[in-house]
C-alpha cells in the first residue's frame, strides 16, 4: 500500500527543538520530490519546505529559513524535518507529502510555554 | 511570493448544483496550478494539477480551467460527498503558496 506516516510531533516550549520523521512505503521514494506542509488549527495550508530526489536542492518558506532543515534518507525511505528555535506560530499539524500528490495524516506540533 | 486569493471564502449549495470557485494569482504563470479537497480531520487530496488535469480516481464532475492569473474549479453536479474545503496552490515559483480556501457547505 502506498503510504506516508509522520511521527515526532509533540508539545515543546518556545526556543526548543523537535525532529519530525516521515516513513514512506509502497512507492519508489528516491524518485520523488518530497515536501512538508503545515496547517495551524482551523487555518489554511502553508508549504514549509521541499527536497529534490537526491537531496541536492532544498527550498524553504521564508519564515522557517535558518531554523528548519529538511533532509532525506533514500536507503531508509524516510524524510525528516529538523526544527530548531521553535516559535508559538510554528504550532500546526505537519504533513509529509510526495510531490504534493500523496499526503500523510500529519503529526501535531504544539509550541507553548 | 505569489499570493493566491480564493473567492468566495465559503458558499452554501445544494446537491445537484453547479459550484464555481475562483483562484486569482498576484502574478501570472502558465498552468502550474493545483486544486485540493480537504474534509474535516483528513489530509488534503489532490484533485487537479496543471490547472485542468484530473487526477486518477477523481470524478469527472470536477473540472479546472484558466491560465495566467485567473483559475476556476467547477463541480457539477455537486454531490453530498463534495462538501469540504477546497484549496488552490501554485507551483510555478518558490515559495509554493496556497489560497486561503473555500468551504463548501450544505444549503
Amino acid at each position: 500500500e502506498v503510504e506516508l506516516v509522520e511521527s515526532g510531533g509533540g508539545l515543546v516550549q518556545p526556543g526548543e527543538s523537535l525532529r519530525l520523521s516521515c516513513a514512506a512505503s509502497g512507492f519508489t521514494f528516491s524518485t520523488y520530490w518530497m515536501s512538508w506542509v503545515r496547517q495551524a488549527p482551523g487555518k489554511g495550508l502553508e508549504w514549509v519546505a521541499n527536497i529534490k530526489q537526491d537531496g541536492s536542492e532544498k527550498n524553504y518558506v521564508d519564515s522557517v529559513k535558518g531554523r528548519f532543515t529538511i533532509s532525506r534518507d533514500n536507503a531508509k525511505n524516510s524524510l525528516s524535518l529538523q526544527m530548531n528555535g521553535l516559535r508559538v506560530e510554528d504550532s500546526a499539524l505537519y504533513y509529509c507529502a510526495r510531490d504534493l500528490d500523496l499526503w500523510g495524516q500529519g503529526t501535531l506540533v504544539t509550541v507553548s510555554s | 511570493a505569489i499570493r493566491m486569493t480564493q473567492s468566495p471564502s465559503s458558499l452554501s449549495a445544494s446537491t445537484g448544483d453547479r459550484v464555481t470557485i475562483s483562484c486569482r494569482a498576484s502574478q501570472g504563470f502558465n498552468n502550474y496550478l493545483a486544486w485540493y479537497q480537504q474534509k474535516p480531520g483528513k489530509a488534503p487530496r489532490l484533485l487537479i494539477s496543471a490547472a485542468s488535469t484530473l487526477q486518477s480516481g477523481v470524478p469527472s464532475r470536477f473540472s479546472g480551467s484558466g491560465s495566467g492569473t485567473d483559475f476556476t474549479l467547477t463541480i457539477s453536479p455537486l454531490q453530498s460527498e463534495d462538501f469540504a474545503t477546497y484549496y488552490c496552490q501554485q507551483y510555478y515559483s518558490y515559495p509554493l503558496t496556497f489560497g486561503g480556501g473555500t468551504k463548501v457547505e450544505i444549503k
